[in-house]
């Protein structure tokens, strides 16, 4: 069965630091792909990023950037220089290889404080 | 904006009644997603139609049914309502299976 573990159940940090939001994953699937969203307090889920499991190349999206690694099982998100208009609920999914239906994680909740 | 629309907003209403939520994909999306979002259990996949047809069920309780019409929006219909059917109820919708799913603003039903 797909899981999702997202360690992180809040994380506070100052404007400008860089944060880090964890994700971890079991899957049986061979080829798979991952997700990654933000809730901001508004309540809209929010669609960030999609990643194939072929391709294990860091992606960078301004202040965003996603490590992927096949190998700890792990599709962590960085945000550098962090701003207030970060503060958000980040959610990481994978969908299961028959149905495509995703397994979310209990999602990691970032303040942060000016 | 998602260009998925979800109405009402916000729903309030009493234990045993019946609501209905509805929900309209992106255009030409022809996969609806329905999820339930809450404290405890987090987000919860219920329901999932593709051009008309169910295709995928999750943990969703027999109170609760959903139809996706030809024009392709899809409604939600909760019955017999209990309190810890509060919750936050999310329509997405995706092009095909496997993409990125893009997410209406939710509908906040609180029942009473």
């Amino acid at each position: 069965a797909q899981k999702v573990t997202q360690a992180q159940t809040e994380i506070s940090v100052v404007e400008k630091e860089d944060v880090t939001l964890d994700c971890v994953y079991e899957t049986r699937d061979t080829t798979y792909y991952l997700f990654w969203y933000k809730q901001p307090p508004s309540g809209e889920l929010v669609f960030l990023i999609r990643r194939n499991s072929f391709d294990e190349q860091n992606e960078i999206s301004g202040r965003y950037s996603w490590n992927f690694q096949k190998s700890t099982s792990s599709f962590n998100f960085t945000i550098t220089a962090s701003q207030v208009v970060d503060s958000a609920v980040y959610f990481c999914a994978l969908p299961s290889g028959g149905s495509y239906i995703p397994t979310f994680g209990r999602g990691t909740s970032l303040i942060v404080h000016p | 904006d998602s260009g998925v629309t979800q109405t009402p907003k916000h729903l309030i209403t009493a234990t045993g009644q019946r609501v209905t939520l509805r929900c309209s994909p992106r255009s030409g999306d022809l996969s609806v997603y329905w999820y339930q979002q809450s404290l405890d259990q987090g987000l919860q996949f219920l329901i999932q139609y593709y051009n008309g047809e169910e295709r995928a069920k999750g943990n969703i309780l027999e109170r609760f049914s959903a139809q996706q019409f030809p024009d392709l929006h899809s409604e939600l219909n909760l019955s017999s309502l209990e309190l810890g059917d509060s919750a936050l109820y999310f329509c997405a919708s995706s092009p095909r299976r496997g993409n990125e799913q893009f997410f209406g603003p939710g509908t906040r039903l609180t029942v009473l």
